[in-house]
């Protein structure tokens, strides 16, 4: 099965900051890969698919980029409603693993 | 707009079965995959199960395999998950969700997710 790897696992920042996860692939996914934020008691929300574009109504500060091995999702400049954990998840192969998922807290 | 509406969760003892529904619309049921997604409290997404969109295709997880199996009544727009010899650790939410295609892709579209909790 494929491993995915996000870090940081926890990121605290200001309201403003530039905010990036990094997602690693065990093996290469191409472009296979998307990007979910999922706040306390929610079902998680599709941010990114195909690495890099943006699903319909998510703001554009989110920003995903990367293939093969590497991937991040970026947050240009972080607002309040921003706080969440943010999963990485590749669907190249079956399974569809899930990154351990990254905490974002506002500073 | 796509709705996906999670039913049958509870509380079963370990060794035990329960059923898992998922009722959908808002969307062409049969042209769409369908998979099972797990959340353990406090802990990461899990993937479960995967069904095509007339059910000739399923995929599991190798943490369910031959416990779990995952079913589509298309004529009723519905998803299913039969799970028996339940375990302490399948305890979680379980999220029914649509996949972007008829046979794989992304996640567009999730339920509200239902609890199974496994205890004695």
């Amino acid at each position: 099965d494929i491993q995915m790897t996000q870090s940081p696992s926890t990121v605290s920042a200001s309201v403003g900051d530039r905010v990036t996860i990094t997602c690693r692939a065990s093996q290469s996914i191409s472009s296979w890969l998307a990007w979910y934020q999922q706040k306390p008691g929610k079902a998680p929300k599709l941010l990114i698919h195909k690495a890099s574009t943006l699903e319909s109504g998510v703001p554009s500060r989110f920003s995903g980029s990367g293939s093969g091995t590497e991937f991040t999702l970026t947050i240009s400049s972080l607002q309040p409603d921003d706080s969440a954990t943010f999963y990485c998840q590749q669907y190249d192969s079956y399974s569809y693993t899930f990154g351990q998922g990254t905490k974002l807290e506002i500073k | 707009e796509v709705q996906l509406l999670d039913s049958g969760g509870g509380l079963v003892q370990p060794g035990g079965s329960l059923r898992l529904s998922c009722s959908a619309s808002g969307f062409t049921f049969t042209n769409f995959a369908m998979t099972w997604v797990r959340q353990a409290p406090g802990e990461g997404l899990e993937w479960v199960s995967t069904i095509n969109g007339v059910g000739g295709r399923t995929y599991y997880a190798d943490s369910v395999k031959g416990r779990f199996t995952i079913s589509r009544d298309n004529s009723k727009n519905t998803l299913f998950l039969q799970m028996n010899s339940l375990r302490a650790e399948d305890t979680a939410v379980y999220y029914c969700v649509k996949l972007w295609s008829f046979s794989y892709g992304h996640i567009d579209s999730w339920g509200q997710g239902t609890l199974v909790t496994v205890s004695s």
